[in-house]
């Protein structure tokens, strides 16, 4: 079974500041998206940014990217230029679309809060 | 476009009483899933349906939860009755079925409480 592990309960960092949140993942499959999902108050779960497990190539979307590593099994993301509406929880998420499966594994995540 | 739409955003019942959820998706997707998040965890898939078939249910407990999709287009959750390890908030996602991968696109949810 897939199982995604976000170590970090909590974190805080000042506006305008990098932080990183990581993120492992357990998986025998050898296709499979990674995902980071932002979730703000108001619930509405937001994607972030994606990664092809097939892509060596980090992906990287404005202010935000990640570091994969595909033999470690981590997944982390780095905010730069943090803001204030960064603010919300952070999801790590996983799926594999192999044997007709589309159910993503979330971990429990991170809440980040940026502060001024 | 309109995103995802769930109603309603609260409800607060007592335990045993029934309660349903209403989400309509994306116009012109195809796939639906619903989703419960207990407080600090993340979602986790009750049921996912393509058009008006219920693919992956494996996850519902079907003794007190029941859904619907029955023209493929909006869907209902139910839970019959309820019980106070149903406090959570029920997500409902759609995507469109293009390729391997399939963004799936949430809605704000129904947070339920069960007293």
């Amino acid at each position: 079974a897939q199982t995604v592990t976000q170590s970090q309960p909590e974190m805080s960092v000042q506006e305008a500041e990098t932080v990183t949140l990581s993120c492992t993942y357990d998986t025998s499959e050898n296709n499979y998206y990674l995902f980071w999902y932002k979730q703000p108050p108001s619930r509405q779960m937001i994607l972030v940014i994606r990664q092809e497990a097939y892509k060596q190539q980090n992906a990287t979307e404005n202010r935000f990217s990640v570091n994969f590593q595909k033999a470690a099994k981590s997944f982390s993301l780095k905010i730069s230029d943090s803001q204030l509406g960064d603010t919300a929880m952070y999801f790590c998420a996983f799926i594999s679309p192999q044997g007709g499966s589309e159910k993503l594994v979330f971990g429990k995540g991170t809440k980040l809060t940026v502060n001024p | 476009e309109a995103g995802v739409v769930q109603s309603p955003r609260y409800k607060i019942i007592e335990k045993k009483q029934p309660v349903a959820f209403w989400c309509n998706p994306i116009s012109g997707h195809n796939t639906l899933y619903w989703y419960r998040q207990n407080l600090g965890q993340g979602p986790e898939l009750l049921i996912r349906y393509e058009n008006e078939e219920a693919v992956d249910d494996s996850q519902l407990p079907k003794d007190r939860f029941s859904a619907e999709r029955l023209k493929g287009v909006d869907s209902t959750l139910k839970i019959q009755p309820a019980e106070l390890g149903d406090s959570a908030v029920y997500l409902c996602a759609s995507s469109l079925r293009v390729s391997s991968y399939n963004e799936q696109f949430f809605g704000p949810g129904t947070r339920l409480t069960v007293l």
